[in-house]
C-alpha cells in the first residue's frame, strides 16, 4: 500500500524551514528519502531503518517513528536548490521493491 | 563505472505498437527494478530482478507488458500494442543486493519518456 506524503506541496523563502511527512499503514522495515528535479531521475537523499534513528546531512536531516509507522524530512534554512519533488519510499519486506509516496513539491524562492 | 543508463531517452509510438525500453544497470549490482512515473504522480513499481532468478512480476500492469535481463545485467521492458494510458516516465533502478536485505539504496537511471499518441 502506498505511503501518504504530506502536504502536497510547500511554497517556501529562502532560509526558511521545511518539514515533510510520510506515513504508511504497514510496519516498515525501512524508508528511504529521495528528490527529484523536473525532467530528472530521484536523487538518493537517505535511508533510516527501524529503530527510530536521526539521519542528517548539512541541513537535512531525517526521523524515523517505528512504532507510528512515520518519518519526517526536515529541511534547515532552505535554499534555492532544494526545490523539487520529494519521495519517501517504504520497505515492508516482500519481494515488490520500495512503495512510494505521491511526492511532496517545494517552492523555494528568492 | 558510469551510473544506470537508459534508452532511448525520448520514444514516441503510435497506439498498438510495440516499443522496448533499454535498461543498463551499474556494474556489479545484481537487482534491478523497472517504475513508472505518470505525470504528476508517484513512482509505480513494475518488475524486480534478483540475479538470474525469476523476476518477480507483480507489479506489470496488464500481461502487454514483460520483462527480461540477459546474464543478469541489461534488462528490456516490452510493452506490446501500447495504449495511450501506457504513456509515462519509465525509470530503471539498481542496487548491489536485493530486498532480502534491508535498506539497500536504489539507484536510478535518467528513465525513458514514452509518449503513445
Amino acid at each position: 500500500q502506498q505511503p501518504v506524503q504530506s502536504p502536497q506541496a510547500v511554497i517556501l523563502r529562502e532560509g526558511e524551514d521545511a518539514v515533510i511527512n510520510c506515513s504508511s499503514s504497514k510496519a516498515l522495515y525501512s524508508v528511504h528519502w529521495y528528490r527529484q528535479k523536473h525532467g530528472e531521475a530521484p536523487v538518493f537523499l537517505m535511508i533510516l531503518l527501524k529503530g527510530g534513528e536521526q539521519k542528517g546531512h548539512e541541513k537535512i536531516s531525517a526521523s524515523f517513528n517505528e512504532k507510528k509507522q512515520q518519518s519526517s524530512l526536515y529541511l534547515t534554512a532552505s535554499q534555492l536548490s532544494y526545490s523539487g519533488t520529494y519521495f519517501c519510499g517504504t520497505e515492508a519486506g516482500g519481494a515488490d521493491g520500495l512503495t512510494f509516496g505521491k511526492g511532496t513539491h517545494l517552492i523555494i524562492q528568492p | 563505472g558510469a551510473g544506470v543508463s537508459q534508452s532511448p531517452s525520448n520514444k514516441v509510438t503510435e497506439k498498438g505498437k510495440d516499443v522496448e525500453l533499454r535498461c543498463d544497470p551499474i556494474s556489479g549490482h545484481t537487482a534491478l527494478y523497472w517504475y513508472r512515473q505518470s505525470l504528476g504522480q508517484g513512482l509505480e513499481f513494475l518488475i524486480y530482478f534478483q540475479g538470474n532468478s525469476a523476476p518477480d512480476k507483480s507489479g506489470l500492469p496488464s500481461d502487454r507488458f514483460s520483462a527480461e535481463r540477459t546474464g543478469g545485467s541489461v534488462s528490456t521492458l516490452t510493452i506490446q500494442r501500447t495504449q495511450q494510458e501506457d504513456s509515462a516516465v519509465y525509470l530503471c533502478a539498481s542496487s548491489s543486493t536485493g530486498t532480502s536485505a534491508v535498506g539497500v539504496t536504489q539507484y536510478f537511471g535518467p528513465g525513458t519518456r514514452l509518449t503513445v499518441l
